[in-house]
């Protein structure tokens, strides 16, 4: 079954470490996107990619970089310039042309934790 | 600005009684609507989604949720919890250009009583 897979599904960061979250999909869809979850404040978009080596900042790309060399899969990286990465990290995917009228598919998510 | 407002942060029912979750958007443009389900730990699943047609949409696991345009509104219903409903609830709305800057409500958590 096709459906996106995101690891760790924990992950430990110390103070001024970089660390890479891994979103891998096998749904042949062209958009990739990434959200941090918080408590209370819903979904916010950190980047989102409508195509194979391209990606556009969100609402919160800063301390974040990602990269889209392959269509199926979309690694975000948290930089030490992220002063509050403590989150659940959501991948998700939608096909580029019906994005709007059909919303997205997530993956499992990712929890990180700053130790 | 484009918005949406979910009310209730948390809401109890009991186990065989009705629900309605409630959500309201801001968007100037047509709204695509979706309903997204998360339980505890793990990722969202679409419930159902309104985008033109029938203003009263079905989706899955019983749930139905009715678009109001006057009154800009999405509000999801299911005439009888289960106790496997508990999760939290994102209404949300398709926006930027093609939908890709999807904006979502802050949620509401359901909680069951037996």
């Amino acid at each position: 079954d096709g459906g996106i897979t995101q690891s760790p599904k924990y992950l430990f960061r110390k103070e001024g470490q970089n660390v890479t979250l891994s979103c891998e999909q096998n749904l042949n869809h062209d958009a990739m996107y990434w959200y941090r979850q918080d408590p209370g404040q819903g979904l916010r978009l950190i980047y989102y990619s409508q195509i194979v080596n391209d990606f556009q900042k969100g609402d919160i790309a800063e301390g974040y970089s990602v990269s889209r060399e392959k269509k199926e899969s979309f690694p975000l990286t948290v930089t030490s310039a992220q002063k509050n990465p403590t989150a659940f990290y959501l991948c998700a995917s939608s096909i580029a042309s019906s994005t709007r009228r059909d919303g997205y598919t997530f993956g499992s998510g990712t929890r990180l934790t700053v130790v | 600005a484009q918005s949406v407002t979910q009310p209730d942060i948390h809401i109890t029912v009991s186990e065989g009684a009705s629900l309605e979750l409630r959500c309201n958007y801001s968007y100037g443009a047509t709204p695509y609507l979706f309903w997204y389900v998360q339980s505890p730990g793990q990722g969202l699943q679409l419930l159902l989604k309104y985008f033109s047609g029938d203003t009263l949409v079905q989706g899955i696991k019983g749930f139905e949720a009715e678009f109001k345009r006057s009154q800009s509104s999405f509000n999801l219903r299911k005439p009888s919890v289960h106790w496997s409903d508990a999760a939290e609830y994102f209404c949300a709305v398709g926006a930027g250009t093609g939908g890709f800057k999807t904006i979502f409500g802050a949620g509401t958590r359901l909680f069951v009583k037996a």
